[in-house]
């Protein structure tokens, strides 16, 4: 498609549930990035996928976050036992690879979890 | 740690006013700079992008300079127009492919007609 897609819309899940986002990017993008934005407020990189590949993991809670791209299918952020300060919404990013330089990034329009 | 950063949380103009959002940055390595509108409820919307072997790069209505010396950042955006009333983010990055970026904390601006 031509924009990022991302579903639900809104997610709601009790203390210690599972919550599990996905993420479609525009068709023939490389690269996937999920963000964290909390309170409307800054974002902050979570971790990145270059086609099914992990590309940067460095912002990733290692304990109870996972992702996954896998090909034919919607790239995914799941968590693990959810908490109260996992209450943000989270945006998804993708961008073409065009050769060495960074590319445009352009954003899902974001699923909003509240853990209740 | 290193981050972009906005000078105001906030900024109101009237109608028709010219607009100047600034944004701060402290990592000398950053070399790729991007502004976003983000309204209420969606995501981050593109607006301008610059590299850092330029100092100025024009769009339809804004403009974004980039002064290396003082590592600053600024939108301008000419005739605001209400439809402009979002916030806004700065971002930089490393300029290679696939590397994250890093925001700012946004400037929310208010267009009154």
């Amino acid at each position: 498609g031509e924009e990022v897609a991302q579903t639900p819309k809104h997610l709601v899940r009790g203390e210690g549930q599972k919550a599990k986002l996905y993420c479609a990017p525009i068709k023939g993008h490389s690269y996937v990035f999920w963000y964290q934005q909390v309170l409307k407020n800054e974002f902050k990189f979570l971790i990145s996928f270059q086609n099914e590949n992990v590309f940067d993991e460095t912002g990733m809670p290692k304990e109870r976050f996972s992702a996954k791209c896998l090909p034919n299918s919607p790239c995914s952020l799941e968590i693990q036992a959810t908490k109260l300060e996992d209450s943000a919404v989270y945006f998804c990013a993708s961008s073409q690879y065009s050769g060495e330089n960074t590319d445009t990034q352009y954003f899902g329009p974001g699923t909003r979890l509240t853990v209740l | 740690g290193e981050s972009v950063g906005l000078h105001l949380p906030t900024l109101s103009v009237q109608e028709g006013d010219n607009s100047i959002i600034n944004c701060a940055y402290s990592n000398s390595a950053s070399d790729y700079f991007i502004w976003y509108k983000q309204e209420s409820g969606k995501g981050p919307q593109f607006i301008i992008d610059i590299r850092s072997n330029m100092d100025k790069r024009q769009g339809q209505r804004v403009t974004v300079l980039l002064n290396k010396t003082v590592k600053h950042l600024s939108l301008q955006i000419a005739a605001t127009q209400p439809g402009d009333s979002a916030v806004y983010f700065c971002a930089e990055n490393i300029d290679q492919a696939g590397t994250a970026l890093i925001f700012g904390k946004g400037t929310t601006l208010s267009v009154s007609s």
